[in-house]
């Protein structure tokens, strides 16, 4: 079946660390995976996707097929990358989320 | 562009009511889809919609919840006789194409008690 994981519900940072926020998922067949972040009780906005190979706002992510991930990076943390994102995949005709990871980054 | 409406932002309900959740895509979308966001999960799947069609329903409930996208007018997500687990945000999403380009609105938070 089509899942995605995140294993971590909080990561907490300080301001100017790394953060690696991880995201496993199987499926059968070539995936196409997005990272969406949510601002505090906001609309979902799409942050990346791995078709593109873009860096949005400092963040990355790389498909790894052997290792079935595609972890969202970033070098240096800033208090407003504070957020919950989730991993998500396109199955058909729509998403299939992971459960999100809270991101807190401390001044 | 306003992008994808979804009123109201906030909805409470008692148990035994009905809900009816709108959302107006953005402009040139013609597919519709709603998730259900409950407390400490991700979004799940609920049903997708093109212009008066459902074209896959396989994540609503199988009783007390509807959904529609008329030739006119907003999608509406109905559910009826609401009960405490229905409490939930519920988001809508648009996009141009099948399965691409999904831009999400807001959410209705509906809150059953």
């Amino acid at each position: 079946a089509q899942r995605v994981t995140q294993p971590e519900k909080l990561l907490s940072v300080f301001k100017g660390a790394p953060v690696e926020l991880k995201c496993n998922y199987s499926y059968s067949g070539s995936p196409e995976l997005f990272w969406y972040v949510q601002y505090s009780r906001q609309r979902l906005q799409l942050l990346l996707r791995h078709i593109s190979r873009e860096s949005i706002k400092g963040f990355t992510a790389d498909l790894n097929k052997g290792e079935t991930s595609f972890h969202l990076k970033k070098p240096f943390a800033q208090e407003e990358d504070s957020a919950m994102y989730y991993c998500a995949l396109t199955y058909g005709n729509k998403l299939v989320f992971g459960a999100g990871t809270i991101l807190r980054v401390k001044s | 562009n306003a992008g994808v409406m979804q009123n109201p932002r906030h909805l409470v309900r008692r148990r035994g009511q009905e809900a009816r959740l709108r959302c107006s895509p953005m402009k040139g979308h013609s597919h519709v889809y709603w998730y259900r966001q409950l407390p400490e999960e991700g979004l799940k799947f609920m049903v997708y919609l093109q212009k008066e069609n459902i074209i896959d329903e396989s994540g609503m409930p199988k009783e007390r919840f509807s959904a529609e996208f008329p030739k006119e007018g907003p999608s509406i997500l109905r559910i009826q006789q609401v009960v405490r687990g229905d409490s939930a945000a519920y988001f809508c999403a648009s996009s141009p194409l099948q399965g691409n380009g999904y831009t999400f609105g807001s959410g209705t938070r509906l809150t059953v008690v």
